[in-house]
């Protein structure tokens, strides 16, 4: 079945640090890949998406590629500040003629220390 | 107002308590859902609505009890709850057939049963 794996946190950078978290995914078909984030006390909020092979989604200076050969869809920012410290979920959606399933990534934590 | 709205924020109950927790959509979708997110597990997928139908239960016991009467309104109806069901339950909706457009999740109720 479906499945998305991210990396295992937490992670913990310091301020204008470069982040990567990586994400893989198994899926049938040609999925739409999102990264969603969570502030503490929160919901999850969309970050940014993409829905083909090659797309670069962006959002806020967080920046993630829609990569078919390696199935990977990894978020990277270039200089973190200590506000992006929240837990980051990759996530992917299939669609089918019985509608589509959203399948979610376990969570990366990120701490950004000032 | 827009977007999806929880209520209540916090809920403390005891185990023989009965509670409902509430979602609202003002976004026209027509899929809600309910998850739970306990501390270090991944997200737990509940129910599944489409055009007010439940289409997904993923085992969960009966002791939750969820109603939707409209495309915009969700319940979670609680009843001899277990402290282990202490957790953030999070509601989401979405436009069915559209999966790149991804999720859009309210706040959360953080529920704890004593």
């Amino acid at each position: 079945g479906d499945s998305v794996t991210q990396m295992e946190g937490p992670v913990t950078l310091s301020e204008e640090a470069f982040l990567t978290i990586n994400c893989t995914y198994t899926a049938t078909g040609y999925p739409s890949l999102f990264w969603y984030v969570q502030y503490p006390g929160e919901g999850l909020q969309l970050l940014l998406k993409a829905t083909k092979a090659d797309d670069k989604g962006s959002n806020k200076g967080f920046e993630a590629t829609y990569r078919k050969e390696t199935t990977s869809f990894h978020l990277e920012k270039g200089s973190v500040q200590v506000s992006d410290s929240a837990v980051y979920f990759c996530a992917l959606s299939a669609g089918n003629t019985g509608g589509f399933k959203t399948i979610f990534g376990a969570g990366t934590r990120l701490f950004v220390k000032a | 107002e827009t977007g999806v709205t929880q209520t209540p924020r916090h809920l403390v109950m005891g185990m023989t308590n009965k509670k409902s927790l509430k979602c609202e959509q003002h976004l026209g979708h027509n899929a809600m859902y309910w998850y739970k997110q306990s501390a270090k597990k991944p997200l737990e997928l509940m129910f599944v609505y489409n055009f007010k139908e439940q289409t997904e239960n993923n085992s969960v016991p009966s002791r939750f009890s969820p109603e939707c009467p409209n495309s915009s309104h969700l319940f979670l109806h609680l009843h001899t709850l277990q402290p282990e069901d202490s957790a953030l339950y999070l509601c989401a909706s979405s436009q069915e057939g559209q999966p790149s457009r991804g999720y859009t999740f309210g706040s959360g109720t953080r529920l704890t049963v004593v």
